[in-house]
């Protein structure tokens, strides 16, 4: 069974980094993109763009390019989106997903991580 | 850039037949995805490559194609399906992801 499980939720405040995670098991993890997607509160869905834990390449979003990295340790099987410096804007819900490129499906997702910034 | 518009919303009685349109701006459209996403949970994929439906999604969940005009269509809505549906493509190397606005599906 593919699962995709995201670490908990995180409360910091602006300026703090954070670096979350998103654990594959049931696939090959290195065959398949990873991607990341934002959902603020009461908002719809935003790609931010995806890895490919094979060879860690990345392509990012436009509207995320510069603001957040994404990461790979395929020895653990694990994604990571990180923050080096969080606003109060960063607080959403973020998902992880798994990205088919052959057609560009995201056919299974993580159960998300809440992430709070407030001062 | 490559957009999916959706209405914001959809109304229906239980029981009747529920459409949420999702239109490309652009030629040659891609193939298009379906999301359910429920209060609180992760979107789950209802329908793929516009009218595809993965195992374990309910057979009154389907999807058509027409033009740059993409439809998911529900048959005998229940109040289950009350959720916000999401409608996704990529572009032509299925690298950008692209998501439509997203429509919230009333089930009155």
């Amino acid at each position: 069974e593919v699962q995709l499980v995201q670490s908990g939720a995180e409360v910091k405040k602006p300026g703090e980094s954070l670096k979350i995670s998103c654990k594959g098991s049931g696939y090959s993890f290195t065959s398949y993109w990873i991607a990341w997607v934002r959902q603020m509160p009461g908002k719809g869905l935003e790609w931010m763009g995806i890895i490919y834990p094979g060879d860690s390449d990345t392509w990012y979003s436009p509207s995320f390019q510069g603001q957040v990295t994404m990461s790979a340790d395929k020895s653990i099987s694990t994604a990571y989106l990180q923050w080096s410096a969080l606003k109060a804007s960063d607080s959403a819900m973020y998902y992880c997903a798994r990205h088919d490129q052959s057609d560009g499906v995201l056919d299974y997702w993580g159960q998300g991580t809440l992430v709070s910034v407030s001062s | 850039s490559y957009d999916l518009t959706q209405p914001p919303s959809v109304s229906v009685s239980p029981g009747q037949t529920a459409r949420i349109t999702c239109s490309a701006d652009a030629l040659p459209k891609q193939y298009v995805y379906w999301y359910q996403q429920k209060p609180g949970q992760a979107p789950v994929l209802v329908i793929y490559k516009d009218s595809e439906r993965p195992s374990g999604i309910p057979e009154r969940f389907s999807g058509s194609s027409s033009g740059t005009m993409v439809t998911l269509t529900i048959s005998g809505v229940q109040a289950e399906d009350e959720a916000d549906y999401y409608c996704q493509s990529a572009d032509s190397s299925h690298t950008y992801v692209v998501f439509g606005g997203g429509t919230k599906l009333t089930v009155l």
